[in-house]
């Protein structure tokens, strides 16, 4: 199995902050990797996929990029609602497995 | 827009199959591969595996030898099966809809808790 390593495992920001999280894949995966936000209690929601591309309907703030084996994720300038924890997931290789979190807090 | 809903017992017996189902809504079933995922109270997201409209399966190495699934395009519905449960199959499971292309999972259904427990 391909092994997601994320970090940090947590972060505190304020609004208005710029964050970035990295995601590092134990293999090549090309540019297979896909980023979801969760809301405690709700289910993930797609960001970006294919490394950079984001998702229909999602804010402009959030941007990815990345490909091999390094990837990352920012948000430009956090909004109230973006507290929630991040996860990547590679889709290169079967099973498609997903990064441990990362938990983003208020600060 | 595609919804996807869950459904299910919440609660089975140690040694028992899991069995759910996800009824698809707002659109068609077929050119997708349809997804299980699940989730261990306060922990990460375990990708359990797909199924096309077509028949083509994928399943985690680690749960393989348990796992069923199966797709009704008449009902629009997608199921999962998993035997010899124990408590470490206690999660939130969560059925998606994955594109073809890039293999992102688009839609998610809102989850459903199954607690493993005599």
């Amino acid at each position: 199995d391909i092994q997601m390593t994320q970090s940090p495992s947590s972060l505190s920001a304020s609004v208005g902050d710029r964050v970035t999280i990295t995601c590092r894949a134990s293999q090549t995966i090309n540019s297979y990797l896909n980023w979801y936000q969760q809301i405690p209690g709700k289910a993930p929601k797609l960001l970006i996929y294919a490394a950079s591309t984001l998702q229909s309907g999602v804010p402009s703030r959030f941007s990815g990029s990345g490909s091999g084996t390094d990837f990352t994720l920012t948000i430009s300038s956090l909004q109230p609602e973006d507290f929630a924890t991040y996860y990547c997931q590679q889709s290169s290789s079967i099973p498609f497995t997903f990064g441990q979190g990362t938990k983003l807090e208020i600060k | 827009q595609v919804q996807l809903q869950e459904s299910g017992p919440g609660l089975i017996n140690p040694s028992e199959t899991l069995s759910l189902t996800c009824t698809v809504s707002g659109g068609s079933i077929s050119s997708y591969f349809w997804t299980w995922i699940r989730q261990p109270p306060g922990k990460g997201l375990e990708w359990i595996g797909y199924m096309h409209s077509s028949g083509t399966t994928n399943f985690n190495p680690s749960l393989e030898s348990r796992v069923t699934m199966s797709v009704d395009t008449s009902k629009n519905q997608f199921s999962l099966r998993l035997s010899s449960v124990t408590a470490s199959d206690t999660a939130v499971y969560y059925c998606a809809r994955t594109t073809v292309t890039t293999a992102d999972t688009d839609y998610w259904g809102q989850g459903t808790l199954v607690t493993v427990s005599s």
